[in-house]
């Protein structure tokens, strides 16, 4: 069975802190994908990235980046200098890499609150 | 590229009425879309997978005959609360699968059903 957990429910920060938001997976699947998505207080779901479990190389996009570690099953999410538009709903989700495979199965989210 | 919109954003609906929800990928096409049900400061909850042509697979407990869904075309699936009830009142959020990306899912705004 697959299972993502994000342990972290809510943090809450200065803006500029960096942050890091845990997520930890499992699955039996030698081969799958992790993502992650952003939901604002809009509702809508924005997806930031996704990451084939054979590229264990860490990704860095602007502020954010990225941690992939197969031997601890942790897929982290580092914001740094965080800002107040950063504050929302953060959602880790794995996938099975299999023909037909294609349900997300998500974590309970993490709720990030950057204060000004 | 890769927009999902979804129409209405909200509705307010009297008890025992029928409301319809679409969701359209805006620049690709998409054989697969998925709908969600989100309750406050919760995950997404899975309802149904939507296959262009052919009959939505439902989740365990979802009801087929309550949450009618068709997927006519490429570009467009519709989910269609029949009687509605109070406790039908959520967050309904739409995705479609991207095939030129690996099969990412692109998601929806989101729809706020209100059932009085």
């Amino acid at each position: 069975a697959q299972k993502v957990t994000q342990a972290q429910t809510e943090i809450s920060v200065v803006e500029k802190e960096d942050v890091t938001l845990d997520c930890v997976y499992e699955t039996r699947d030698t081969t799958y994908y992790l993502f992650w998505y952003k939901q604002p207080p809009s509702g809508e779901l924005v997806f930031l990235i996704r990451r084939n479990s054979f590229d264990e190389q860490n990704e860095i996009s602007g502020r954010y980046s990225w941690n992939f570690q197969k031997s601890t099953s942790s897929f982290n999410f580092t914001i740094t200098a965080s800002q107040v538009v950063d504050s929302a709903v953060y959602f880790c989700a794995l996938r099975r890499n299999m023909e037909g495979a294609q349900k997300l199965v998500f974590g309970q989210g993490t709720r990030l609150t950057i204060n000004p | 590229g890769a927009v999902v919109s979804q129409h209405p954003s909200r509705v307010i609906c009297k008890s025992g009425t029928s409301v319809k929800i679409e969701c359209r990928s805006l620049d690709f096409q998409a054989t697969t879309m998925f709908w969600y049900r989100q309750f406050p400061k919760q995950s997404l909850m899975l309802m149904a997978t939507s296959n262009e042509g052919s009959k939505a697979t439902y989740e365990q407990g979802v009801e087929k005959d309550k949450f009618l869904i068709n997927h006519a075309s490429l570009t467009l699936s519709t989910l269609t609360v029949t009687s509605a009830h109070p406790e039908d009142s959520s967050f309904y959020i739409c995705s479609a699968r991207e095939p030129a990306t690996g099969g990412t899912q692109y998601f929806g705004p989101g729809t706020r059903l209100t059932v009085l």
